[in-house]
């Protein structure tokens, strides 16, 4: 089973500074990486797949990068509706499986 | 625009069966090539993928619950459905039904609202 781990697990940042979120694999997962904002009451929203595309709609300062098992999603500049949790997830090709790191909460500092 | 909906129980009773739907809308379940999945987070917690149902009918499983887990197609209705059975209050949890892209390297475009399940007697 490929275990993600999300680091730090609250991030605290005041508005237009930059936010660099972590996601590391326990093996490659190649570029089969995501990254979702959750707001509270709400169902997570897709940001980033392919470890560094961007979904339809997001915002140009959010980014992604890395490859294997280290990667990161950076918020160039923290607006207000960006205070939310963030979650990493892999997808193994075989057997089909998708697992989600534990999320980072990034709050108003 | 394609939307997911799901309903069901929002109270089970411990060791009896959950059992939700996901309604299809804005599209075929059965077009594109998707696969179907449940996700669930407990209260305060982080997210589980449960599992999925290619829109062929077959069905794969996280192997923590595989045995309690069946996931279905109604074609016809063009929706997906979850059963877990023996259940117990660690299966509490807002559930998610999702829809996979497999031209997004299989990350979930598509989200329902989610759906509360609280198992209590």
């Amino acid at each position: 089973e490929i275990v993600m781990t999300q680091s730090p697990a609250t991030l605290s940042v005041s508005p237009g500074e930059r936010a660099t979120l972590s996601c590391r694999a326990s093996q490659s997962v190649s570029s089969n990486l995501a990254w979702y904002q959750q707001k509270p009451g709400q169902a997570p929203r897709l940001l980033i797949y392919g470890a560094s595309t961007r979904a339809t709609g997001i915002p140009a300062r959010f980014s992604g990068s890395g490859s294997g098992t280290e990667f990161t999603l950076t918020i160039s500049s923290l607006q207000s509706e960006d205070f939310a949790v963030y979650y990493c997830q892999q997808y193994n090709n075989w057997p089909p499986t998708w697992t989600f790191g534990q999320g980072t909460k990034v709050e108003i500092k | 625009q394609l939307q997911l909906q799901e309903s069901g129980s929002g109270l089970v009773k411990p060791s009896q069966t959950l059992s939700l739907t996901c309604a299809v809308s804005g599209g075929s379940i059965s077009s594109g090539g998707y696969s179907w999945s449940w996700i669930r987070q407990p209260p305060g917690k982080g997210l589980e993928w449960i599992g999925y149902i290619y829109h062929s009918g077959s069905t794969y499983y996280n192997p923590s619950l595989k045995s309690r887990v069946t996931i279905s197609v109604d074609r016809s209705k063009n929706q997906f459905s979850l059963k877990l059975s023996s259940v117990t209050a660690a299966d509490t949890a807002v559930y998610y039904c999702a829809r996979d892209n497999p031209r997004y390297y299989a990350a979930f475009d598509i989200w329902g609202q989610g759906t509360m399940v609280t198992v209590s007697s």
